[in-house]
């Protein structure tokens, strides 16, 4: 089964800071990794999908960019954050079936 | 546009008894759906999922009630234990129809009280 490994966990960074946030999987044969954010008491929104390296789609406009430099690893960035930004990001990628999703343990990020 | 929403924010039950929790979806074309569970601080854990052509499905004290005719999904906990207090999500595939992209709903937090 798949095991998705995502740092740090929690991070307070300063508005105009830049982030990098990571998730590396293991043990999957989907190539689709996806980065979703959460806003405190809120459900998910779909940020980014990859379907392999460098191959990457944005859901919606923002602030954050995305990246995926190994096939295994998924990276989220901003040159400068955001108060807006704030919230948990969680990475995920799809079973074998392609259809249900597995997720991190996710990163809450709080811009101040 | 495309939304999968819970009828309630925040549902408390008693130890012991049964939960119900409700979702409504809006895309027609969705043709598979799954309900997650959510602790604090934790990413969403898969509990179970169906697809369009059940009306039912069933797992371990969990099931799942899927109406086509409405457009509604619901949860069903048996005898609902402090440990399923959560925030529980439901997610349909809207029409992306691959590769894990899912859409999801607003979650419900379930309290269960002693």
């Amino acid at each position: 089964s798949q095991t998705i490994h995502q740092w740090p966990a929690t991070l307070v960074q300063p508005v105009g800071s830049p982030l990098s946030l990571e998730c590396t999987v293991e043990g999957t044969s989907n190539p689709n990794l996806y980065w979703y954010r959460q806003a405190a008491g809120r459900g998910l929104q779909l940020l980014f999908y990859s379907i392999g390296i460098d191959q990457i789609s944005s859901e919606v406009p923002q602030n954050l960019s995305a990246s995926r430099p190994q096939d295994r690893q998924f990276i989220l960035s901003s040159k400068k954050l955001l108060l807006s930004d704030s919230g948990f990001y969680l990475c995920a990628c799809p079973d074998s079936s392609a259809e249900k999703l597995f997720f991190g343990s996710g990163t809450q990020l709080s811009v101040l | 546009g495309e939304s999968v929403g819970l009828h309630l924010p925040t549902l408390s039950v008693q130890e012991g008894d049964n939960s119900i929790i409700n979702c409504a979806y809006s895309n027609s074309a969705s043709d598979y759906f799954i309900w997650y569970k959510q602790e604090s601080g934790k990413g969403p854990q898969f509990i179970i999922d169906i697809r369009s052509n059940m009306d039912k499905r069933q797992g371990q004290r969990v099931t799942v009630l899927l109406n086509k005719t409405v457009k509604h999904l619901s949860l069903q906990i048996a005898a609902t234990q402090p440990g399923d207090s959560a925030v529980y999500f439901c997610a349909e595939n809207g029409h992306y129809n691959q590769g894990g992209k899912l859409i999801f709903g607003q979650g419900t937090e379930l309290s269960v009280k002693p």
